[in-house]
């Protein structure tokens, strides 16, 4: 079972671009690589998913080099609103989400 | 179209008690999933169903169980209610049974205070 490491926590500023890297070192041939938000008293949110190389949607991009055992998701130019906590998951076993401890992002003005 | 519903929002039960918590996926979706998520545990898998069956269980103790129905509805039930049991319970569903490129939706989940 494919486990993720990620930053506790990050700072950053409004406007900036903020990169959040996990890693995934015994991830599977067939996982795929899953990013969710969350907000205080909500459940998670979609953000983004990928297999390799590369994937942009209207609020992120994820890079996955060549040996998938990392990677990383970029949110350009964050707002207030970004603040909460992203959670990196591999594989969707039969429907079994495993979340790490997840980056608690803080957006300051 | 509509996202996943779960009811009540907020409970508060006594030690001892039981409590049922509902969740209505996404209409199609046939998976529902439960997680606990508390500040200490973080959010933990409990148990999915598809299709009326059980596919998948966490670690969590028989006081737990679910059930699906043949609309995918699902309930979650928790006998002999504990402390440690105060948690924000989160239903998600998807449409398909597994796979790596299925995306989960959450509902805003049920608040459970046990006192």
């Amino acid at each position: 079972l494919a486990k993720t490491t990620q930053p506790i926590s990050m700072d950053s500023y409004e406007g900036q671009e903020v990169n959040i890297t996990c890693s995934h070192n015994n991830i599977a041939t067939n996982d795929y690589i899953t990013w969710y938000q969350q907000f205080p008293s909500q459940g998670p949110r979609f953000i983004i998913q990928g297999y390799k190389t590369k994937v942009t949607n209207e609020v992120a991009s994820l890079f996955i080099p060549a040996d998938r055992k990392s990677s990383t998701l970029s949110l350009p130019r964050v707002s207030l609103s970004d603040t909460a906590v992203y959670y990196c998951l591999v594989a969707l076993q039969g429907g079994k989400l495993i979340f790490g401890q997840g980056t608690e992002l803080s957006v300051k003005p | 179209k509509a996202g996943v519903t779960q009811t009540p929002r907020y409970l508060i039960k006594t030690r001892g008690q039981q409590v049922t918590l509902s969740c209505s996926p996404i209409s199609g979706h046939r998976s529902v999933s439960w997680y606990q998520q508390t500040p200490g545990q973080g959010l933990q898998f409990l148990f999915e169903y598809f299709s009326e069956t059980q596919r998948n269980k966490g670690n969590f103790p028989g006081r737990f169980s679910g059930r699906q129905f043949s609309n995918s509805r699902s309930e979650m039930n928790v006998s002999t209610l504990e402390l440690g049991d105060s948690a924000l319970y989160l239903c998600a569903s998807s449409s398909l049974l597994g796979g790596g490129n299925t995306e989960a939706f959450f509902g805003q989940g049920t608040r459970l205070t046990v006192v």
